[in-house]
């Protein structure tokens, strides 16, 4: 079965900085790997999605990922971030089990944007 | 586009009620997965589905159970509502096994 570490419970950052969420996952082969972002009293929405192929992906509000197998990893990054990225956000985990498919989340990491 | 529902938005129970949580989506979805968040705890996998009349265990399955008789519909029961299951809960959807999935907007329980 698959695990997932989000290491950071809170990150702090200002406003137009630079922003990097730490993702590591466990599994014996190359997982479904994704990043959600939830709003307070929202659900969730999903930032981006890696699946196979080029290891840099790409997703929605400028935010993107890296999958570094050698290191299990798979953190979320943005260039410059907007007060209203200030969420919490989810790495998870998808592979197939004996039961069939399972999708595992971290624990999250909530970050605030200070102006 | 409706996507997924979930109903009740919030539920007091008392210790030792039963309820059901309704999940409804309209995507023809066949993958469905129920999860409870806890603070700092993330998002726990309750039960999952894999298509209609197929279920199984998640990583938190003790006092649930779970149906699916409808590709449609994945409800949620609680047999006896014990204080340890306060929290909110989310109902997920997907087109298969591994591909991103489409969330409700949750039930917050919470059980005296």
């Amino acid at each position: 079965a698959q695990s997932v570490t989000q290491p950071d419970i809170h990150i702090t950052v200002s406003e137009g900085a630079s922003l990097e969420l730490r993702c590591n996952y466990s599994y014996g082969a190359t997982p479904y790997l994704f990043w959600y972002v939830q709003s307070p009293g929202q659900g969730l929405q999903l930032l981006l999605k890696y699946f196979s192929g080029d290891t840099l992906v790409q997703g929605i509000k400028g935010f993107e990922a890296e999958f570094k197998r050698s290191q299990s990893s798979f953190n979320l990054r943005k260039p410059s971030v907007h007060w209203s990225d200030a969420a919490e956000y989810f790495c998870a985990v998808g592979a197939l089990n004996t039961g069939g498919f399972k999708t595992i989340f971290g624990a999250g990491t909530r970050l605030f944007v200070k102006a | 586009n409706a996507g997924v529902t979930q109903t009740p938005k919030f539920q007091v129970l008392k210790t030792g009620q039963s309820m059901t949580l309704q999940c409804a989506q309209d995507m023809n979805h066949e993958y469905m997965s129920w999860y409870r968040q806890d603070p700092g705890m993330g998002l726990r996998l309750i039960h999952y589905s894999v298509g209609a009349g197929i279920t199984d265990q998640g990583e938190v399955p003790n006092g649930y159970n779970v149906s699916r008789s409808t590709t449609e519909d994945f409800p949620l029961r609680l047999l006896s509502a014990a204080p340890s299951q306060t929290s909110v809960y989310f109902c997920a959807s997907s087109r298969q096994g591994g591909q991103p999935q489409h969330f409700g907007d949750g039930t917050r329980l919470s059980i005296l």
